[in-house]
């Protein structure tokens, strides 16, 4: 069956425009994350989505930065006034676990590219 | 946070074995996963560990030391494909469900 996809796989901007990515989980899974993974370093989680309960936001960097997620399905991590220092890949990963679980295998997409220029 | 530490490259040659080391700081420790990521291409996963021990995958094996914090990653009979960035992530207990720390990575270049 299909992964998880992100587009678009590469985004060039100019500082302070906005950009959408998008991410489509793996049909059925109800937990889908948000990372970035900047050059040499490792991924940080930014948001978590769980069915409908209230995302975990709490690793947003900062009040640019916003993601939503219709329906349960597909999500969009929204970054308004970019900075080059958004530059990093944006990765989206989802998983099939719900609660009661800590093995909880992450499924990641190829990412998203963004370069702020 | 958490501080996961492992080292940044390391180098073998095909039909070696190589040993990827971790140790983590946390509290409430609650699962370690390894994650292979080739160069542009998304992590996927390779192990998970929650009770100390040794759990075997073929030619990958994945170690835990919860008294330790630690773990290794034991990859044998290399190959080339092998050459890639092997990523060590901690779950810990009262952490949203799932959430992940990851270490920065350790690239393994597999030479013939």
């Amino acid at each position: 069956g299909a992964g998880v996809s992100q587009s678009p796989s590469n985004k060039v901007t100019e500082k302070g425009k906005d950009v959408e990515l998008r991410c489509d989980p793996i049909s059925g899974h109800t937990a889908l994350y948000w990372y970035r993974q900047s050059l040499g370093q490792g991924l940080e989680f930014l948001i978590y989505f769980q069915g409908n309960s209230a995302p975990d936001k709490s690793g947003l960097p900062s009040d640019r930065f916003s993601a939503e997620r219709t329906g349960g399905s597909v999500s969009t991590l929204t970054i308004q006034r970019t900075q080059q220092e958004d530059s990093a890949v944006y990765l989206c990963a989802s998983s099939p676990r719900t609660s009661g679980s800590s093995y909880n295998e992450q499924f990641f997409g190829p990412g998203t590219r963004l370069t702020v220029l | 946070g958490q501080n996961i530490d492992q080292p940044t490259e390391m180098t073998a040659t095909e039909g070696a074995i190589v040993q990827i080391n971790c140790t983590y700081q946390t509290s409430g420790f609650n699962g370690l996963f390894w994650y292979q990521q080739h160069a542009g291409e998304a992590p996927t996963f390779l192990s998970y560990n929650v009770l100390d021990g040794l759990e075997e995958k073929g030619r990958f094996s994945s170690f835990l030391s919860r008294s330790k914090g630690y773990s290794y990653l034991l990859l044998k009979e290399l190959q080339m494909k092998d050459s890639a960035s092997y990523l060590c992530a901690v779950n810990h207990r009262g952490s949203t469900l799932g959430r992940l720390y990851f270490g920065r990575g350790t690239q393994l270049t597999v030479w013939p």
